[in-house]
């Protein structure tokens, strides 16, 4: 099973910060099958990011992703108070699928 | 209009099974495969399966020995089955759509999901 180990498990921004978030996975995940969702408090999850770094229908531009084999991030250019939630990565590459723990994102 | 509503039971004995029904819209079975997340109240995501839109079926080796998922293509509908189920297995229960981008396969829409509290 490929464990993907997300950090940190909550942080906190002010708006207008750049903040950064990210997912080691225990063993090489390709680009193309590692993936973010949103989820915020109380609703379901959304699929936020895709294959790495293309943002999913509605994604604000301010979202990115990058990263390869066993290190990946999510990023947020300058934190806006809708940003908060918990974010989490995902990979699609070996069975069982299976996501990261999550990192929350509280705005101050 | 793509969605997938979930309907369960809401409260489940332990040891007894759990029936959980996902009815999509605006999208077929044949097209598009299905999954099924849980996710235990405050803590994260779990897979459990996915059925393809053939109908063959992948599981989560650890609880593969208690579930199946099967649907109805002509009703739009796909089912969750799981037996003797423990206070664990307590979370919300949601079904997503699987789709292929190009170049992998992602969860790019999800039921709103149903509640499911295992209890005496």
């Amino acid at each position: 099973e490929t464990v993907l180990t997300q950090s940190p498990a909550i942080m906190s921004a002010s708006p207008g910060e750049k903040v950064t978030m990210t997912c080691r996975a225990s063993s090489s995940v390709s680009s193309s099958y590692l993936h973010w969702y949103q989820q915020k408090s109380g609703a379901s999850p959304k699929l936020w990011i895709y294959s790495t770094s293309n943002l999913a229908s509605g994604v604000p531009a301010r979202f990115s992703g990058s990263g390869s084999g066993t290190s990946y991030s999510l990023t947020i250019r300058s934190v806006e108070a809708e940003d908060a939630a918990t974010y989490y990565c995902q990979q699609y590459s070996t069975y069982p699928l299976t996501f990261g723990g999550g990192t929350k994102l509280e705005i101050k | 209009q793509v969605q997938l509503k979930e309907s369960g039971p809401g409260l489940v004995a332990p040891s007894q099974s759990l029936s959980i029904t996902c009815t999509v819209s605006g999208f077929s079975l044949t097209s598009y495969g299905v999954h099924w997340v849980r996710q235990p109240p405050g803590k994260g995501l779990e897979w459990l399966g996915l059925i393809w839109t053939g109908g063959s079926t992948d599981y989560n080796s650890a609880l593969m020995s208690r579930l199946s998922i099967s649907k109805d293509n002509s009703k739009s509908q796909v089912f969750l089955k799981m037996n003797s189920l423990e206070t664990d297995d307590t979370a919300m229960y949601y079904c997503a759509r699987d789709l292929y981008y190009g170049s992998s396969n992602a969860m790019d829409c999800w039921g709103q999901g149903t509640s499911v509290t295992v209890s005496s």
